[in-house]
């Protein structure tokens, strides 16, 4: 589910597979970090967030996890419904009141 | 009820036209924002306003000036309107600047 290019990276799996999506970040001093749901003609929707003194947190269907050591994220959706298809962002906060959203990630899911 | 609202959701206009698009939150958020998103869904911050003042203006030209009546409200304005200014823009709220945000659902301004 990552790429590096022009185009938005696509995941797509199975319905009832798992789904993991990916995120790196590089801001060392970001402490806070944040998923969004975006489906298709709506804003982006919060789903989970996480801060910086831990290393996992699970929601309904979904975990996020955290790796400071190498400045990655992903999220983890149980048991993947077509319901969930749609683009998925991280986003981070660091010091600054900046958010930073990450390139986000198309889940595709097929039934 | 709607959590943020825009209007309007959709907005087709000509080079060099001036344009406004409202947003309203009756979350009671004290920190609202601004952002693009381009062709490719990459999200970018314009603007953010922590209770009607200004704490995020990135390099945006000054076509766009948001102004914010009151902390409900948070309107972006646009002069002189260009073809690359065609995306979708969306309002978003927080409780305050550090926490997560809601979204409305968007405005797609066509400029032909």
């Amino acid at each position: 589910g990552e790429s590096v290019g022009l185009h938005l990276p696509t995941l797509s799996v199975q319905e009832g597979d798992n789904s993991i999506i990916n995120c790196a970040y590089s801001n060392s001093a970001s402490d806070y970090f944040i998923w969004y749901k975006q489906e298709s003609g709506k804003g982006p929707q919060f789903i989970i967030d996480i801060r910086s003194n831990m290393d996992k947190r699970q929601g309904q269907r979904v975990t996020v996890l955290l790796n400071k050591t190498v400045k990655h994220l992903s999220l983890q959706i149980a048991a993947t419904q077509p319901g969930d298809s749609a683009v998925y962002f991280c986003a981070e906060r660091g010091g600054s009141y900046i958010p930073t959203f990450g390139r986000g990630t198309s889940l595709i899911v097929h039934p | 009820d709607t959590a943020v609202s825009q209007t309007p959701k959709y907005l087709v206009t000509q080079m060099g036209n001036d344009k406004s698009i409202k947003c309203e939150q009756n979350l009671g958020h004290d920190t609202m924002y601004w952002y693009k998103q381009d062709s490719k869904k990459f999200l970018k911050i314009m603007f953010s306003y922590n209770n009607k003042e200004l704490i995020i203006n990135e390099t945006v030209p000054n076509r766009f000036s948001p102004k914010s009546p009151d902390k409900a409200h948070l309107n972006l304005h646009i002069n002189s309107l260009e073809l690359g200014d065609s995306a979708v823009y969306f309002c978003a709220s927080s409780p305050g600047h550090r926490d997560e945000q809601y979204f409305g659902p968007g405005t797609r301004l066509t400029v032909t």
